[in-house]
């Protein structure tokens, strides 16, 4: 089946961090450029970061960059996101998907929830 | 690019026809993509580059507009298509989604 499965998340304390992994089954994941999108409570989504296909290429929004670390373990079929120096702000669900030749993107996990709270 | 939808919500009745809408600050072409999110479901990917729709999508989704105004029309609606809708342009980085449309059905 092809399938973008998050894990990671949880409950965290402001300051602390997170690893994030999304592993894809059913499709050749080296082929596709990988994305993290997330939804806070009660917002639309927001476009987190972006992996190019051979990993080397990476995009970051502002409100992310310098805390947040994207990278891809091609051969395990892996996406990740380091989340450091977590705040308030950064809770959400966390999204995986693919997308390949365009930025729009056909596939997408279901998700996984970070909470940033003390 | 900031992507403005409206409305919030729409409430509408089974077999009702449903517009959606979605303005960009800036000229994106046609770079724009329509998804459905269903409550605790991933997002689904209907429409790309304004018009196009996506493999597997219903023919009741079409998509319309270029330049900063875009439509997203559902002709008939189904029980099913209780969703929030995102629009989502990649004329620009950063990629950048609208607040979403709530659809409801009555």
């Amino acid at each position: 089946e092809v399938q973008l499965l998050e894990s990671g998340g949880g409950l965290v304390q402001p300051g602390g961090s997170l690893s994030l992994s999304c592993a894809a089954s059913g499709f050749t994941f080296g082929i596709y450029a990988m994305t993290w999108v997330r939804r806070a409570p009660g917002k639309g989504l927001e476009w987190v970061s972006t992996i190019r296909e051979n990993g080397v290429n990476t995009y970051y929004a502002d409100s992310v960059k310098g805390r947040f670390t994207i990278s891809r373990d091609n051969s395990a079929k892996t996406l990740y996101l380091q989340v450091d120096s977590l705040r308030a702000e950064d809770t959400a669900i966390y999204y995986c998907a693919r997308s390949r030749d365009t930025w729009y993107f056909d596939l997408w996990g279901r998700g996984t929830l970070v909470t940033v709270s003390s | 690019i900031v992507l403005t939808q409206s409305p919030a919500t729409l409430s509408l009745s089974p077999g009702q026809g449903a517009t959606l809408s979605c303005r960009a600050s800036q000229r994106i072409s046609i770079y724009l993509a329509w998804y459905q999110q269903k409550p605790g479901q991933a997002p689904r990917l209907l429409i790309y580059d304004a018009s196009k729709r996506a493999t597997g999508i219903p023919a009741r989704f079409s998509g319309s507009g270029s330049g900063t105004d875009f439509t997203l029309t559902i002709s008939s609606l189904e029980p099913e298509d209780c969703a929030v809708y995102y629009c989502q342009q990649r004329s620009e980085w950063p990629l950048t989604f609208g607040g979403g449309t709530k659809v409801e059905i009555k």
